[in-house]
Formats: structure tokens, sequence, C-alpha cells
């Protein structure tokens, strides 16, 4: 069975710049999310999708990170303009949400960002 | 707001020893996950614990809940190197009615088993 993808692995940028990192989960899977993590750090929740719906977004610094769900499947996370504070690896995750085992996050390799 | 709190943050074991890395949580959550990360990966999950005294077995490894003191253990027997790697405990922040998957994160605890 194929992983979370991402992409891309890997994005330099000076701040003040934009990035979009690009997800697709594993098939069938209802429930999608990205993760922030600081070198050093348990990651943090920035956004959760169901489907093509938004669940929660409470955690997403609205003002420059936007994200969206096209058809249920896919995702992008999107951050203008960048500042060096977000300088992370972004990861996505996904879940088969209803099933015996749902909560259970399956997470791809990460996008690094380093912001300069 | 959910606080979820790991010790010890950093673990130096000899192969061969036993150690016990702990995972504290401050409100009710029935649902616990552990999950080991090597450097430059991404997270892969070991254990899910969906029940106060669930205790579960992989190798190595065993976890157990406790929900009423919000208590997480992972147990590590007689340690090999290829166990050195971050491990991390999340709590499951699940609202009524809405799907799992919202996790706050321990700090993680970084072990390394020598020689």
């Amino acid at each position: 069975e194929a992983g979370v993808a991402q992409s891309p692995r890997y994005k330099i940028i000076e701040k003040r710049q934009s990035v979009a990192f690009w997800c697709n989960p594993i098939s069938g899977h209802a429930t999608l999310y990205w993760y922030q993590q600081i070198l050093g750090q348990g990651p943090k929740l920035l956004i959760q999708f169901q489907n093509n719906g938004v669940v929660d977004d409470s955690q997403l610094p609205k003002d420059r990170f936007s994200a969206e769900r096209l058809k249920g499947v896919d995702s992008t996370l999107k951050i203008q303009p960048a500042k060096l504070e977000d300088s992370a690896v972004y990861l996505c995750a996904s879940s088969l949400a209803g099933a015996k085992r749902a909560g259970e996050l399956f997470f791809g390799e990460g996008s690094r960002l380093t912001v300069l | 707001e959910l606080k979820v709190e790991q010790n010890p943050l950093f673990l130096s074991m000899q192969e061969g020893k036993n150690y016990t890395i702990y995972c504290n949580y401050s409100t009710t959550s029935d649902r616990l996950y552990w999950y080991r990360q090597d450097p430059g990966k991404s997270l892969e999950s070991l254990f899910v614990l969906l029940s106060n005294g669930a205790v579960k077995q992989e190798g190595r490894l065993m976890a157990s809940l406790d929900t009423k003191a919000r208590l997480s253990t992972l147990h590590i027997t007689a340690a090999v190197h290829d166990l050195s790697a971050t491990y991390f405990c999340a709590v499951d922040n699940q609202l009524a009615g809405t799907s799992y998957g919202k996790l706050t994160f321990g700090q993680g605890t970084i072990l390394t088993v020598h020689p």
C-alpha cells in the first residue's frame, strides 16, 4: 500500500517569499492533516480536513497560511509571505476516519522549509 | 489547553538494559499514541492505546495507558542499538461528534543506545 506522498522534500526561500507544499494521502483516507514540526519539538496541528471540508483550523496562522483540499483527495498548504519562524518540517498525515482504528495517523516524510 | 509532557527528554542507555519513558497529560482523553522518528525521517506509528488499562507489546517495546492517572509509559526491555531514535507520545484532543486525530504531541524523548 502506498503511503502519504509529499513534495517538495526540501525548499529554501527568502523571507516574504511564498511557498506551496503538496500532499497526496493514502487512498481511501477521508481525513487529512497538516502538522508543523519545528526543530527539536513535537509536531503541532495546523489544519484538519474531513473529505474536502475543514474540521479544525484553529491553530493555522490565517494571515499568512492557507490550505485547501479540492475534491477530497490531494491537499496544498501555502505560506505567503514567509517569515523566519516558519522554518520547519511540514508533515502531512491521513487517517481512515470511522474505522476501528480511527485517529491513527499515517505521516508522510515531510517537506523541510528553510526561510532565510 | 491540553499539555503533554514526556520525561526524560534525553536518554542514553547501554545495550541490554531496561528503561521506561513517561508521558503525562493534563486533560481527559482515552486515546494515546506512541510514535518513533528517525533523524530526517517521518513518524512511524508504534502503538495506539484506546482505553484505560490498555497494554500493547511489540518486540522490546511495551506501552501502557492509565487514563485515571493521565499517564502512559513506554518500557524498553534489553535495549539494542536499532532502538536509537526519538520517541513521541501524542494525546487525542477529540471533540465530541467529530473525527479523531487532533493530536497534541509531547516534546519527544531522544533515545541513544550504546554498545
